[in-house]
């Protein structure tokens, strides 16, 4: 079965560094999300493409971090540079199967990003 | 934006028992599903459920889209179970709000 993958699965950094993230949707699904999810609460949409543009980046903190998807395939999230309180579960998402017809959303296992 | 409510937030079942959890949102909506979390913060599909009733082994969901809400029924809980479990609205086609979640212990 086809699952979106995330990498790398933890993340450890001090403050004042970059990271990045990387994620690989489902193969034909032309949307993608990325997430962030603080302990104790629900996922929180950061950034939402459309194939290769940017649908909505409304709650996306754009003084620090960026968000590509250059092919409309994989996609980077980039944090610079890295704050105490960006300490939490990043998560990325693809939906919309073009051929299926379905708006059904896929997880991938996260990144668990801890910041020193 | 839309609001999403779930409800209980927090449940204590003794394994074998059932259980009801609710999501109600705040407008009509075009896209619904319900996640499993699991200890190790993997979202599971459980239901994409925008409106009408669907079954998968112990678990069955409905949602009442003229109502805003939709129910999530668990039958026969097992500790495997346990964990978070929400509820995502979307009013455009692959748009999602997630509400606040349900934690979910099932004691042996």
């Amino acid at each position: 079965e086809a699952e979106v993958a995330q990498s790398p699965r933890y993340k450890i950094t001090e403050k004042s560094q970059a990271v990045a993230f990387w994620c690989d949707p489902i193969s034909g699904h032309a949307t993608l999300y990325w997430y962030r999810q603080i302990l104790g609460q629900g996922p929180e949409l950061l950034v939402q493409f459309q194939d290769e543009s940017v649908v909505d980046d409304s709650q996306l903190p754009k003084d620090r971090f960026s968000a590509e998807r250059l092919k409309g395939v994989d996609s980077t999230l980039k944090i610079q540079p890295a704050e105490l309180g960006d300490s939490a579960m990043y998560l990325c998402a693809s939906s919309f199967d073009v051929l299926a017809g379905s708006y059904e959303q896929y997880f991938g296992p996260g990144t668990r990003l801890t910041v020193t | 934006g839309i609001q999403v409510e779930q409800s209980p937030p927090d449940l204590i079942l003794q394994e074998g028992a059932n259980s009801t959890l609710r999501c109600n949102f705040s407008d009509s909506v075009n896209n619904l599903q319900w996640f499993h979390q699991n200890p190790w913060g993997q979202l599971i599909n459980l239901f994409y459920i925008p409106s009408g009733t669907k079954q998968n082994g112990r678990l069955s969901a409905t949602t009442v889209a003229t109502e805003r809400y939709s129910l999530l029924y668990i039958s026969s809980s097992q500790t495997t179970d346990s964990g978070v479990y929400f509820c995502a609205v979307g009013v455009t086609g692959n748009q999602f709000y997630f509400g606040t979640g349900t934690s979910l212990t099932v004691i042996p």
